[in-house]
């Protein structure tokens, strides 16, 4: 099972919004209700900022959000901040079989 | 507050074997499911295993399948995954996680290396 394809990079200037996508196959994303999200920084654990496609776990702030459309899933960082430079991953549940595809990673960068 | 804490890595030779524990701590081990996640040096994260929370259903990728065993002791509120043969591409830092279809909560990750 092939990753889920992200761009390798997005910038942005403080308080633009910056759109990363995250396609994939419809066998990928076979229940979009398992999409998810992960911020990580530099040496750091990932962490879950978006799960089931466009949920935010508590404590994760409102600029971040999730979408779907066919065979991608977006995050939206609204009102880019310098601490969101960061690397960011998406996830989905992709059957009985693979179970759990990541995608490659988009780097973050704040202008 | 949900703590996980991995332990096990370190320089092993081709071939070798390892195993690998995660202590959890702040919820109810025995009601989430769990799962091991890795990231080689630079690279993207990569599925490797996923046990149900009795223990009784596992799930591999293809790519480990018949060289990682993941299995966990509720009493000890602890997981585990064993790697027989490793190679030179295993080396990377091995994450815990908790659950199944999205990873609330992670540890901070245990290196291991893979060289002669």
């Amino acid at each position: 099972q092939s990753a889920l394809t992200q761009p390798r990079s997005v910038s942005g200037s403080p308080g633009q919004s910056v759109t990363v996508s995250c396609t994939g196959t419809s066998s990928d994303f076979t229940d979009y209700s398992y999409v998810s999200w992960y911020q990580q920084h530099p040496g750091k654990a990932p962490k879950l900022i978006i799960f089931e496609a466009t949920k935010r776990p508590s404590g994760v702030p409102g600029r971040f959000s999730g979408s779907k459309s066919g065979n991608t899933a977006s995050l939206t960082i609204s009102g880019l901040q310098a601490e969101d430079e960061a690397d960011y991953f998406c996830c989905s549940y992709a059957g009985t079989n693979t179970l759990i595809v990541f995608g490659g990673g988009t780097k973050v960068t704040v202008l | 507050e949900v703590q996980l804490l991995e332990s096990g890595g370190g320089l092993v030779r081709p071939g070798g074997s390892l195993s690998l524990s995660c202590v959890v701590s702040g919820l109810t081990f025995s009601d989430y499911a769990m799962t091991w996640v890795r990231q080689a040096p630079g690279g993207g994260l990569e599925w490797l295993s996923t046990i149900n929370n009795s223990g009784r259903t596992t799930y591999y990728p293809d790519s480990v399948k018949g060289r990682f065993t993941i299995s966990r002791d509720n009493s000890r509120n602890t997981l585990y995954l064993q790697i027989n043969n490793l190679r030179v591409e295993d080396t990377a830092v091995y994450y815990c996680a908790t659950g199944s279809g999205d990873f609330g909560a992670w540890g901070q990750g245990t290196l291991v290396t893979v060289s002669s």
